[in-house]
C-alpha cells in the first residue's frame, strides 16, 4: 500500500515562510507523479492550489510556489497570511489512472 | 461557471447499497474525466475513483474496488457512484472532483459534497 508522507503540521509567524513536503515511502517523488497541491479549511470543499509539480491555479495568490526539494513535493508559501491557516494535502498520480492523497498538513498562522 | 452539486448522500446500515450523485454544469461534461474523493470524520482526503470522459475506462481505490462502481451520464451531465456492501468505514463526505485535463493529472473544481453515514 502506497503511503504519502506530510508533516502532521506546522506553525509560521504572519509574513513567514514554511515549506510542506510530500514525500514516497518507497520512491522519490518526481515530476513524473505530477504532484499537485489542496488548501482545505473545516468545513469546506478543498481548493487546488498548484498542479503539475509548479503550475498555480487561476487565482491563487503568488505566495504559494510548489517545486520538488530533494526527493519530495514541495509547497511554500512566502509571507504567510491569517487566510492561509488550513490543511493543505499533496496529491500524487501513481499510474494507470491511480491517484494517493497526502496524510496533510496543518498550517497555523500565528 | 463550473457547478459540481452532488446528492445522495444518507444513512445506511452495514452491508447495506447507496448511489450518489453528482450533477455539473458550465462545462463540456463528456470532454472530461472526473473523480470521486472522499474524507472521513476528521480525516484526510482519499481519492475513491475515476472514470474518462467517455465512461469507457474506470479506476477505484483497493479499498472500494469490487464494492463500488462508478458510472456517468453524459447526456445529463452526471456523475454516478453506486457504492455496495457499505463498511462503517466508508463513512465520510464524498465529493466529485472535475480533472483538469492536458494531461495535468489533477483536480480543478470540487463540489460541496454529500455525507455517507453507515451504521447500524
Amino acid at each position: 500500500q502506497t503511503v504519502v508522507t506530510q508533516e502532521p503540521s506546522f506553525s509560521v509567524s504572519p509574513g513567514g515562510t514554511v515549506t510542506l513536503t510530500c514525500g514516497l515511502s518507497s520512491d522519490s517523488v518526481s515530476t513524473t507523479y505530477y504532484p499537485s497541491w489542496y488548501q482545505q479549511t473545516p468545513g469546506q470543499a478543498p481548493r487546488t492550489l498548484i498542479y503539475t509539480t509548479n503550475t498555480r491555479s487561476s487565482g491563487v495568490p503568488d505566495r504559494f510556489s510548489g517545486s520538488i526539494l530533494g526527493n519530495k513535493a514541495a509547497l511554500t508559501i512566502t509571507g504567510a497570511q491569517a487566510e492561509d491557516e488550513s490543511n493543505y494535502y499533496c496529491l500524487l498520480y501513481m499510474g494507470s489512472g491511480i491517484y494517493v492523497f497526502g496524510t496533510g498538513t496543518k498550517v497555523t498562522v500565528l | 461557471e463550473v457547478q459540481l452539486l452532488e446528492s445522495g448522500g444518507d444513512s445506511v446500515q452495514p452491508g447495506g447499497s447507496l448511489r450518489l450523485s453528482c450533477a455539473a454544469s458550465g462545462f463540456t461534461f463528456s470532454s472530461s474525466a472526473m473523480r470521486w474523493v472522499r474524507q472521513a470524520p476528521g480525516k484526510g482526503l482519499e481519492w475513491v475513483s475515476g472514470i474518462t470522459g467517455s465512461g469507457e475506462t474506470t479506476y477505484y481505490a483497493d479499498s472500494v474496488k469490487g464494492r463500488f462502481i462508478i458510472s456517468r451520464d453524459n447526456s445529463k451531465s452526471s456523475l454516478h457512484l453506486l457504492m455496495n456492501s457499505l463498511r462503517a468505514e466508508d463513512t465520510a463526505v464524498y465529493y466529485c472532483a472535475k480533472d483538469r485535463g492536458r494531461g495535468t493529472r489533477s483536480f480543478d473544481y470540487w463540489g460541496q459534497g454529500t455525507l455517507v453515514t453507515v451504521s447500524s
